[in-house]
């Protein structure tokens, strides 16, 4: 069991440029998660699904898409970068309902220039 | 609308010390709180959660935590410090059927 997985775990982008974070479960978790961590902020939530196909928006959704098109993967866009989404970019998932342990997976470390 | 505090961003301890994290809530119902752990360079783990059974809680790693509804209170305390429980701490709540709400962290670092 690989649990959650992200790809890549580095990236510098130059401002305007995209890029699609990739996450990946193998536990058939229902509900998985994107956020993003900042010195002195904690974690925020960007957004979530709650099956495959579904999205939602969390806390801090601008400037972000997100896509479930299979249950096991969750994909992190970034249309068009700016220096404020330099940050720690967390997936997570969970069995059904926020009541759940969230597995994390290890980080994407993104630096926009 | 749900929140939670973190009191003290660094909290610094001697080896066999005991650790205390400090965690309030805000809620209009009864919530569920985790404790989760992030050592240097990972992704968070779960420590603990309380899910509305016994009020004291026992995690992983010998850490524990007391929901105390009168006070709004969540603190996380371990007996004894180990030099490997140095790493990151936070608090989330999740009112129920609501998203996680995570505090700022609170950094814990263990002298020998």
């Amino acid at each position: 069991n690989a649990g959650v997985t992200q790809t890549p775990k580095f990236r510098v982008l130059k401002t305007g440029q995209s890029m699609t974070l990739l996450c990946a479960q193998d536990m058939n978790h229902e509900y998985m998660y994107w956020y993003r961590q900042d010195p002195g902020m904690g974690l925020r939530l960007i957004h979530y699904s709650v099956g495959e196909g579904t999205t939602a928006k969390g806390e801090v959704p601008d400037g972000y898409n997100v896509s479930r098109l299979k249950k096991q993967n969750f994909l992190l866009g970034l249309e068009s970068a700016a220096p404020s989404q330099t940050s720690v970019y967390f997936c997570a998932s969970s069995h059904t309902g926020f009541r759940y342990e969230q597995y994390f997976g290890p980080g994407t470390r993104l630096t926009v220039t | 609308a749900q929140s939670v505090t973190q009191l003290g961003s660094h909290v610094s301890v001697s080896e066999g010390a005991l650790v205390l994290l400090r965690c309030n809530y805000s809620s209009s119902v009864p919530p569920y709180l985790f404790w989760y752990v992030q050592y240097p360079n990972q992704g968070l783990q779960l420590l603990l959660k309380y899910t509305s059974a016994a009020t004291l809680v026992k995690g992983i790693n010998g850490f524990e935590a007391e929901f105390k509804k009168s006070e709004t209170s969540f603190h996380l305390t371990k007996p004894s410090a180990h030099m490997s429980d140095a790493a990151e701490y936070f608090c989330a709540v999740s009112e129920k059927g609501t998203a996680l709400i995570f505090g700022k962290g609170t950094t814990l670092s263990v002298s020998s």
